[in-house]
């Protein structure tokens, strides 16, 4: 079966640029994940999507970031305006179903460096 | 909401001796407790996990305990071998999954 996949994998941007990162998850998976990873870090969750719906996202920084499921299927995560401290891998997640009490395969992540 | 701290944040083992890595969470609610390994550049994968209602699961040389009254978990390697190298990442949680920060495993051969 098909993985996760991300796009783009790696991108530079200036601060105060905006920047989009698209996630097409498991096929069948309801659920979905976006992680930013700071280097020598773990993981930290930022939004959690089931189905087309939000679950969580209270360690999304709203003023600047946003996302969205639509039809329940592909994601895209948005941030503008980047600020340096938003260089980090950014992963997407998805799980076949409800809670996380469910595996969570990951997709290739993708790098963004902020200038 | 839930704290996971991990340790030791880098480990080196002789090729064929164990590896164990601990890590410790707050939340007693918490009821699912994966391990992802992640190679240089790549997605972390899922090696093991276990649920609070078992205390011990074991998958060929990968074993990983749990005890909830201490609120505490480990991973154990056994006969590690270079290819073993990698950042393991612990989690836990109940409704969403807090990951704690990381361990350095280096094989020497």
């Amino acid at each position: 079966e098909a993985g996760v996949a991300q796009s783009p994998r790696y991108k530079i941007i200036e601060k105060r640029q905006s920047v989009a990162f698209w996630c097409n998850p498991i096929s069948g998976h309801a659920t979905l994940y976006w992680y930013q990873q700071i280097l020598g870090q773990g993981p930290k969750l930022l939004i959690q999507f089931q189905n087309n719906g939000v679950v969580d996202d209270s360690q999304l920084p709203k003023d600047r970031f946003s996302a969205e499921r639509l039809k329940g299927v592909d994601s895209t995560l948005k941030i503008q305006p980047a600020k340096l401290e938003d260089s980090a891998v950014y992963l997407c997640a998805s799980s076949p179903s409800g809670p996380p009490t469910d595996t969570q395969y990951f997709g290739p992540g993708t790098r963004l460096t902020v200038l | 909401g839930e704290n996971v701290e991990q340790h030791p944040s880098t480990l080196s083992v002789q090729e064929g001796d164990s590896a164990v890595i601990k890590c410790t969470y707050s939340d007693s609610a918490s009821n699912y407790f994966p391990w992802y390994k992640q190679e240089l550049g790549k997605r972390p994968q899922l090696i093991i996990d276990i649920r609070s209602n078992v205390g011990e699961k074991k998958d060929q040389r990968i074993a990983v305990t749990l005890n909830k009254t201490a609120k505490h978990f480990s991973l154990h390697i056994t006969e590690t071998q270079p290819e073993d190298s990698a950042v393991y990442f612990c989690a836990g949680g109940n409704e969403k999954l807090t990951f704690g920060t990381g361990t350095r495993l280096t094989i020497i051969p």
